[in-house]
């Protein structure tokens, strides 16, 4: 049972448009939401977190979208970068702080 | 400070072997957790560490084992693999509690059984 899905498995963009990544969650005893970007041959690197008090979390062109009656975060990157292409996580935390992941989503962005 | 190493980098087994795999965590952190990563599965959940003692376990099954020293520094063992155990394993150290505390991912051990 996935209860952290991402559903376009790619996207692609072109280079200073947005990119929207979404995220969809079944347990809703997650209370902290993360993004997570992931380069072929490193480990994830984190991006962006936001807590289920907050709808909304920014950091320079990263802004993580959270809705709760949904059940859906998005991750905006604006605008996007050749240097943003690689495969994007979404995760989710409920307490006791075990990390429950979506299946990523690559991103590919055209110069 | 260096980062999450992970060693060995690359591995080849046979199914009914055992293996381990090592973690040593950014210097001062004191939580170590373990990833596998497969393509359809994603990432998940394997054990996490915290001062010796296990904190944390996902749903795998009792062949995954793991341990931490009293340096933080951190082992998975894998008994009795299975062709399906053939994955990226990735391992994690933050400095507390994650995932409230950063984590930092180390490059991964890539398993593979044949």
């Amino acid at each position: 049972d996935q209860q952290v899905k991402q559903n376009s498995p790619s996207l692609s963009v072109q280079e200073g448009r947005i990119s929207i990544l979404n995220c969809d969650y079944t347990n809703s005893m997650f209370d902290y939401f993360l993004w997570y970007k992931k380069y072929p041959a490193e480990g994830p690197t984190f991006l962006i977190s936001i807590s289920s008090i907050k709808d909304k979390n920014e950091d320079g062109r990263f802004t993580v979208f959270l809705n709760k009656s949904a059940k859906h975060l998005s991750l905006h990157i604006v605008p996007s970068q050749p240097g943003d292409s690689a495969v994007y996580f979404c995760a989710a935390a409920a307490a006791g702080n075990k990390l429950t992941f979506g299946g990523g989503t690559r991103v590919l962005v055209k110069p | 400070k260096a980062g999450v190493t992970q060693t060995p980098r690359y591995l080849i087994k046979t199914r009914g072997q055992q293996v381990t795999l090592s973690c040593s965590p950014i210097s001062g952190h004191r939580s170590v957790s373990w990833y596998q990563q497969t393509p359809g599965q994603g990432l998940q959940f394997l054990f996490e560490y915290f001062s010796e003692t296990q904190r944390n376990k996902g749903n795998f099954p009792g062949r995954f084992s793991g341990r931490q020293f009293s340096n933080s520094r951190s082992e998975m063992n894998v008994s009795t693999l299975e062709l399906g155990d053939s994955a990226l394993y990735l391992c994690a150290s933050s400095l507390q509690t994650p995932p409230r505390d950063t984590q930092y991912f180390g490059p991964g051990t890539r398993l593979t059984v044949l």
